[in-house]
């Protein structure tokens, strides 16, 4: 069964350092998104791309992070400079489309900043 | 703007118990979706309602939304010890937001 792929699994960084997150989406999944969840909270959407574009960041932190899906298929999320408030997991999902879809979670990405 | 409230936080049931989580919107939804969550996993759909009304069974759990697609329930009957984890519903008004969760606990 296909599935969402994100590396790395967990990631350690000091405070002030960049880091960053890859997500490969199920093939031929047109809809790509980045949620970060809070340990005893839901997912809350980062960013939301439409193949290559950008549909909705409005909760994106833009002054610090920032994402890419350049040919509209695997996804960078980066953090620069990293706070302590970043500590999370952070899951990419995939769905076929913008519609009444299910998505499909990765992993996540447990990030700890020190 | 929209919100989605989970209740309750957390839920501590005998094995055998029935377990019921309930999701509520600020706004009308065209849709819900559910998900569970395993305690260092990942959040796995497990159904969607769309329409006013809505009933839908998988096995011991059964899911319902409103008739005014504004709140919806999850209930397991026979709680078991693989039912352990959180339950997440996310409504879609504009987008999809998730509820905060309902962390399930079994004991045997």
């Amino acid at each position: 069964e296909a599935e969402v792929a994100q590396s790395p699994r967990y990631k350690i960084t000091e405070k002030s350092q960049a880091v960053a997150f890859w997500c490969d989406p199920i093939s031929g999944h047109a809809t790509l998104y980045w949620y970060r969840q809070i340990l005893g909270q839901g997912p809350e959407l980062l960013v939301q791309f439409q193949d290559e574009s950008v549909v909705d960041d409005s909760q994106l932190p833009k002054d610090r992070f920032s994402a890419e899906r350049l040919k509209g298929v695997d996804s960078t999320l980066k953090i620069q400079p990293a706070e302590l408030g970043d500590s999370a997991m952070y899951l990419c999902a995939s769905s076929p489309g913008t519609g009444p879809y299910e998505q499909y979670f990765g992993p996540g990405t447990r990030l700890t900043v020190t | 703007g929209q919100q989605v409230m989970q209740i309750p936080q957390y839920q501590h049931v005998q094995e055998g118990e029935d377990f019921t989580t309930y999701c509520n919107s600020s706004t009308t939804l065209s849709n819900i979706q559910w998900y569970k969550q395993r305690p260092g996993g990942h959040p796995v759909f497990l159904i969607q309602l769309v329409k006013s009304g809505e009933v839908k069974k998988q096995k011991r759990l059964t899911f319902q939304f409103g008739e005014a697609k504004k709140n919806s329930s999850l209930h397991i009957t026979a709680t078991q010890t693989t039912d352990v984890g959180t339950y997440f519903c996310a409504g879609k008004g504009g987008k999809l937001i998730f509820g905060q969760g309902t962390e399930l606990s079994v004991k045997p």
